[in-house]
């Protein structure tokens, strides 16, 4: 049972505008989400995180909003870059400090 | 370079034989985490050590699978008698003890290959 989905397996954007990125959970128990990025033989790269008790968090091109209610998150970049084209990957902790549970990842590709 | 480091970077052996792989740490993250990630899935959770406790284990881990922080440093991560299920990459992450748990800095990991 995946309790963290990430539906879209790979996304294409034109350089310039904006990606959404877009996360599913289950676990109504989790209260901490984050997205990380990966490039290709690396390791996965901390991006930004939201608490439970807020709808909205930004930095810099990269803003995330949770929706609570409808157990979705997602990840905005604008404006989209090519050194932005990676895997990105949806992961949530519950109560607790549980350890991290990630989505099975989203492949973005920025086209210049 | 501060970040998490692991060795080998790859790793090719044959079915039944035990592989070793170590993970060290940023210097001063008193937690560190070991997942294991398939081709087409994201980072799966194996084990967790605060300091040098470990303090949870998933289903994940079987048998043959042990995983050690002796002096609360570095970490490695035992697989006896390999079977090519256990063909994966290896994630090795560390948090600091300032922050909460969930701001994770992970490692480059280990590819392990079993024929």
């Amino acid at each position: 049972d995946q309790q963290v989905k990430q539906n879209s397996p790979s996304l294409s954007v034109q350089e310039g505008r904006i990606s959404i990125l877009n996360c599913d959970y289950t676990n109504s128990m989790f209260d901490y989400f984050l997205w990380y990025k990966k490039y290709p033989a690396e390791g996965p790269t901390f991006l930004i995180s939201i608490s439970s008790i807020k709808d909205k968090n930004e930095d810099g091109r990269f803003t995330v909003f949770l929706n609570k209610s409808a157990k979705h998150l997602s990840l905005h970049i604008v404006p989209s870059q090519p050194g932005d084209s990676a895997v990105y990957f949806c992961a949530a902790s519950a109560v607790g400090n549980t350890p991290l549970v990630f989505g099975k990842g989203t492949r973005l590709s920025v086209i210049a | 370079d501060t970040g998490v480091s692991q060795n080998p970077r790859h790793k090719i052996t044959k079915r039944g034989q035990n592989v070793t792989f170590r993970c060290d740490p940023i210097s001063e993250h008193n937690r560190l985490y070991w997942y294991r990630q398939t081709l087409g899935q994201g980072p799966e959770f194996l084990t967790y050590f605060q300091n040098e406790a470990q303090l949870e284990k998933s289903r994940l881990l079987s048998d043959r699978f042990s995983a050690e922080r002796p002096k609360g440093s570095f970490s490695t991560l035992e697989i006896q008698r390999t079977e090519q299920g256990d063909s994966a990459m290896y994630l090795c992450a560390s948090s600091p003890r300032t922050a909460g748990p969930y701001e994770q800095y992970f490692g480059p990991g280990t590819r392990l290959t079993v024929t």
